[in-house]
């Protein structure tokens, strides 16, 4: 069946414009994940959503992101005024529902000039 | 808070040798252990995992155990291939928790 994808796969944008990143899940899977993976920083956990509400948003690294889900299935990460430092391949990932192996799609790399 | 450290890489092997990447956790409670792989141009797939102590999880010739007292969960292969070329992701979940906190990753390389 289908994977977890992402769209766009890269982004390329100007410092200070917003970016929108979308991820559809696995259907049927009720837990998503956001996460980002950049060279100084490894594998960062950015936001976690159970349905359509978001337990637990702690890694969001400031209040120019933002995330939402709809409809319990496709979700949107919002990065506002982006920085250079905003730059980094953002995963997101699904599972049946929190704590249950979570899959990964491919990855949008955004790259901020 | 908890945290995953992972031996520095990267790593470079010749074809069949013995491959030994080291990971040790910090948590509170008793959490889950995993290995992801990230083969060149593709996503993270979970290659195995184990859910408490002493538990061993293996999978493509990968193995890793679960030791509880050394807070370890350092993945072997016994004799690696080219086409295990890839960076290599310990991580932990939380027994309550959801998210998954990973190390820093291992690049392996695999030369014929």
């Amino acid at each position: 069946g289908a994977g977890v994808s992402q769209s766009p796969s890269n982004k390329v944008t100007e410092k200070g414009k917003d970016v929108e990143l979308r991820c559809d899940p696995i259907s049927g899977h009720t837990a998503l994940y956001w996460y980002r993976q950049s060279l100084g920083q490894g594998l960062e956990f950015l936001i976690y959503f159970q349905g359509n509400s978001a337990p637990d948003k702690s890694g969001l690294p400031s209040d120019r992101f933002s995330a939402e889900r709809t409809g319990g299935s496709v979700s949107t990460l919002t990065i506002q005024r982006t920085q250079q430092e905003d730059s980094a391949v953002y995963l997101c990932a699904s599972s049946l529902k929190g704590g249950n192996e979570q899959f990964f799609g491919p990855g949008t790399r955004l790259t901020v000039l | 808070g908890n945290s995953v450290t992972q031996m520095e890489g990267p790593v470079t092997l010749s074809e069949e040798a013995f491959l030994t990447i080291n990971c040790t956790y910090t948590a509170t409670g008793y959490p889950s252990l995993f290995w992801y792989v990230q083969y060149p141009g593709e996503g993270l797939q979970l290659l195995l995992k184990a859910t408490k102590a002493d538990d061993k999880g293996s999978n493509k010739g990968f193995e890793a155990t679960y030791r509880k007292e050394t807070t370890s969960f350092h993945l072997e292969k016994g004799s690696v291939q080219v086409s295990d070329s890839a960076v290599y992701f310990c991580a932990l979940r939380e027994t309550s928790g959801s998210r998954l906190t990973f190390g820093e990753g291992t690049q392996l390389t695999v030369n014929p």
